[in-house]
């Protein structure tokens, strides 16, 4: 069946820090994968996508790369603020996008 | 409304007890999805409405969960005989479209602790 694994938190790091969260997917077609953001006392919010393989969503500075071969779909950013701090979900969702899968959640420290 | 709202933001009831919660999606949104996310998880599909029709709820987890959204707006999910395992957040998302990469807005979520 179709499912997302994610790394496990917590992630602490220093401001201005590099971050990967890694996600990776098993999906019976062919997905368009996702990373929410919830911040503290907020709802999901999209941060970005990607519909097909080797395409890089981007927001805020950070970016993910749908790869097929791999199956992966890795948050980046190349420097942290204490203002990231939250919990990152990546997704997906296939065919007619009317039904999505979550992984389990990844939450990030921000430390000034 | 500027946004997905959910009513109660937290409820609290006795096991046996029925409950209901209330989604108010964004206007004009078409589709709307129910999850529900147990503490230090990701949210789980339950179930999604195309206006006001229930195309799929094979995430109902059993039949004292029901969903309905009679006039293709407001929908009310309903749990009967609530369970401790019932415990979660439940969230509710719309969207403008039925398919084709449309965003999903989420609601902040209702805490039901069933004690």
């Amino acid at each position: 069946g179709d499912s997302v694994t994610q790394m496990e938190g917590p992630v602490t790091l220093s401001e201005e820090a590099f971050l990967t969260i890694n996600c990776t997917y098993t999906a019976t077609g062919y997905p368009s994968l996702f990373w929410y953001v919830q911040y503290p006392g907020e709802g999901l919010q999209l941060l970005l996508k990607a519909t097909k393989a080797d395409d890089k969503g981007s927001n805020k500075g950070f970016e993910a790369t749908y790869r097929k071969e791999t199956t992966s779909f890795h948050l980046e950013k190349g420097s942290v603020q204490v203002s990231d701090s939250a919990v990152y979900f990546c997704a997906l969702s296939v065919y007619n996008f009317n039904k999505f899968y979550f992984g389990s959640g990844t939450k990030l420290n921000v430390k000034p | 409304g500027a946004g997905v709202s959910q009513s109660p933001r937290y409820k609290v009831a006795k096991r046996g007890q029925d409950v209901a919660l209330r989604c108010d999606p964004i206007s004009g949104h078409v589709s709307l999805f129910w999850y529900q996310q147990a503490l230090g998880q990701g949210p789980e599909f339950l179930t999604y409405f195309q206006n006001e029709a229930q195309l799929d709820k094979s995430g109902l987890p059993s039949d004292r969960f029901f969903a309905e959204r009679p006039e293709g707006s407001v929908s009310t999910l309903k749990i009967q005989r609530t369970q401790q395992e019932d415990s979660a957040v439940y969230l509710c998302a719309s969207s403008l479209g039925v398919a084709g990469g449309h965003e999903q807005f989420f609601g902040p979520g209702t805490r039901l602790t069933v004690l």
